[in-house]
């Protein structure tokens, strides 16, 4: 069975820029998590979607924005782009909101802003 | 408010020895779930393991262990015999329920980076 899939790998954009992330759950999970892990900050988390609606937020400014589609795939959009928006964006799946399953990771995308 | 503290930022053995990674966590929530995860230097977080409040048993898998004690909050992992293949960045998480059934988001530690040389 697939795992929880990221692309791309490596993103690199300028500041002001916007980026776009995706992920593919593993099939049949319903919840997606973004988190972000930039340097001396460790793992943060981003946004939580189930079912197409984001369920909960982190304390990121609005400029973090992210969907769900109707396969449960999801995208994170980062608008203009800052300096400190450099990190390894992890991607991670669960089954769904309302079952104790534990959350899957993908490889991360790994974004630098120049 | 939850938090999660990996005291040790880095520890370094040698091959064979065993090694245990402290983790200790504040939560005002009765039900919660605990997890550890591995990220090896590729970046990918791998999951480990996960305990509910509710079960205090510890767990043996191999040569991984984990000791949880409710009464002093913590959940600490401890790998026998070591090997070089163990070495990455391991992370203790907490989860609190969400109100529907299911958990929430996930609060890290700040990782212990876990060197074993040969």
């Amino acid at each position: 069975e697939a795992g929880v899939t990221q692309s791309p790998t490596h993103l690199i954009k300028t500041r002001g820029q916007q980026a776009t992330l995706r992920c593919s759950p593993i099939s049949g999970h319903t919840s997606v998590y973004w988190y972000q892990q930039a340097l001396g900050l460790g793992l943060q988390f981003l946004l939580w979607y189930d079912e197409g609606e984001e369920r909960n937020r982190g304390n990121f400014p609005p400029r973090f924005s992210g969907r769900q589609f109707p396969n449960y795939s999801s995208e994170l959009n980062v608008n203009a782009l800052e300096l400190e928006d450099s990190a390894l964006y992890l991607c991670a799946s669960s089954l769904d909101l309302s079952t104790t399953d534990t959350q899957y990771f993908g490889p991360g995308t790994r974004l630098t802003v120049l | 408010a939850q938090k999660v503290t990996q005291a040790q930022t880095e520890i370094s053995v040698v091959e064979k020895e065993d090694v245990t990674l402290d983790c200790v966590y504040e939560t005002r929530d009765t039900t919660y779930y605990l997890f550890w995860y591995k990220q090896p230097p590729s970046g990918e977080l791998v999951f480990l393991i996960r305990r509910n409040s509710f079960d205090e048993q510890n767990e043996i898998s191999g040569r991984y262990s984990w000791n949880f004690q409710k009464s002093t909050s913590s959940f600490n992992f401890t790998i026998t015999a070591s090997q070089v293949v163990d070495s990455a960045v391991y992370f203790c998480a907490l989860s609190e329920a969400n109100g529907e059934g299911g958990s929430e988001k996930l609060v890290f530690g700040k990782g212990t980076k876990l060197t074993v040389n040969p």
